[in-house]
C-alpha cells in the first residue's frame, strides 16, 4: 500500500466551484506540504504544516486554504476555482527527526478548471 | 529565497553517462536534493548532499560545492528507464522549505 495517498487522482470542475483535495499518510511523519506543478515552472509550495497546530503559507497561497485534521491528514481547498489553478497538485511528507528530513511525495491530483 | 538553475533538456545514448548541473543562489543553505520524476508521476528521492563532495549510490552520484553554489547529478550506464525529469531542490536553513528548479528532462536513446 502507498505511504502517501491523494484523492481524487483526477478532477474536472468549473470556474467558481469549491474543491477539496485530500492527502493521507501512513508514514508517521509530522510535516506535510502541498505543491502545485506547472509545465516549465517546477514545483511551487502552496502551504505547509510542521505539526497539527502549525500552518504556514508558501510562495503561492492566494486562492487556497488548508486544514490539518490530524497528523496523518492534510487537505487543500480551492474556495472558488479559476482556470489558472489548473495544474498537477502534489502532497508531500517529511520526518524532522531524521537528519535529512527528506520529503516523500504522493501520486498527485490532476485538476482541470474549465 | 532561492534561485535555482538547471538545463531544460538533455539527450544521451543508452549505456552512456550524463551530467546534469544545478546552480543556486541562496540566502541560507541546509542541503540539496535530487529527485527523479517520470511523466505524470510523483517525484521520487534520489540523493541528498549537505557537505561538499561526492555521494555515490549505484549508477547515480551527486556532487556539491557550497562555495560555488553548484551541484551535479551524474547518471552512469544509462538505461531507457532513466528517461525522466530530474529536479534539483535546495533547502533553506531558516525555515526548512524546499525550493525546486524547473527540472531537466533527460531523454535516453537506443
Amino acid at each position: 500500500d502507498a505511504d502517501v495517498t491523494q484523492t481524487p487522482r483526477n478532477r474536472i470542475t468549473k470556474t467558481g466551484k469549491r474543491i477539496m483535495l485530500e492527502c493521507s499518510q501512513t508514514k508517521g511523519h509530522d510535516r506535510m506540504y502541498w505543491y502545485r506543478q506547472d509545465p516549465g515552472l517546477g514545483l511551487r509550495l502552496i502551504y505547509y504544516s510542521f505539526d497539527v497546530k502549525d500552518i504556514n503559507k508558501g510562495e503561492i497561497s492566494d486562492g487556497y486554504s488548508v486544514s490539518r485534521q490530524a497528523q496523518a491528514k492534510f487537505s487543500l481547498s480551492l474556495e472558488s476555482a479559476i482556470p489558472n489553478q489548473t495544474a498537477l497538485y502534489f502532497c508531500a511528507t517529511s520526518d524532522f527527526s531524521r537528519v535529512t528530513d527528506t520529503q516523500y511525495f504522493g501520486p498527485g491530483t490532476r485538476l482541470t478548471v474549465l | 529565497g532561492q534561485n535555482i538553475d538547471q538545463p531544460t533538456e538533455m539527450t544521451a545514448t543508452e549505456g552512456a553517462i550524463v551530467q546534469i548541473n544545478c546552480t543556486y543562489q541562496t540566502s541560507g543553505f541546509n542541503g540539496l536534493f535530487w529527485y527523479q520524476q517520470h511523466a505524470g508521476e510523483a517525484p521520487t528521492f534520489l540523493s541528498y548532499n549537505v557537505l561538499d563532495g561526492l555521494e555515490e549510490k549505484g549508477r547515480f552520484s551527486s556532487f556539491l560545492s557550497r562555495s560555488k553554489g553548484y551541484s551535479y547529478l551524474l547518471l552512469k550506464e544509462l538505461q531507457m528507464k532513466d528517461s525522466a525529469s530530474y529536479l534539483c531542490a535546495v533547502r533553506d536553513g531558516s525555515d526548512y522549505k524546499l525550493s525546486f528548479g524547473a527540472g531537466t528532462t533527460v531523454t535516453v536513446r537506443a
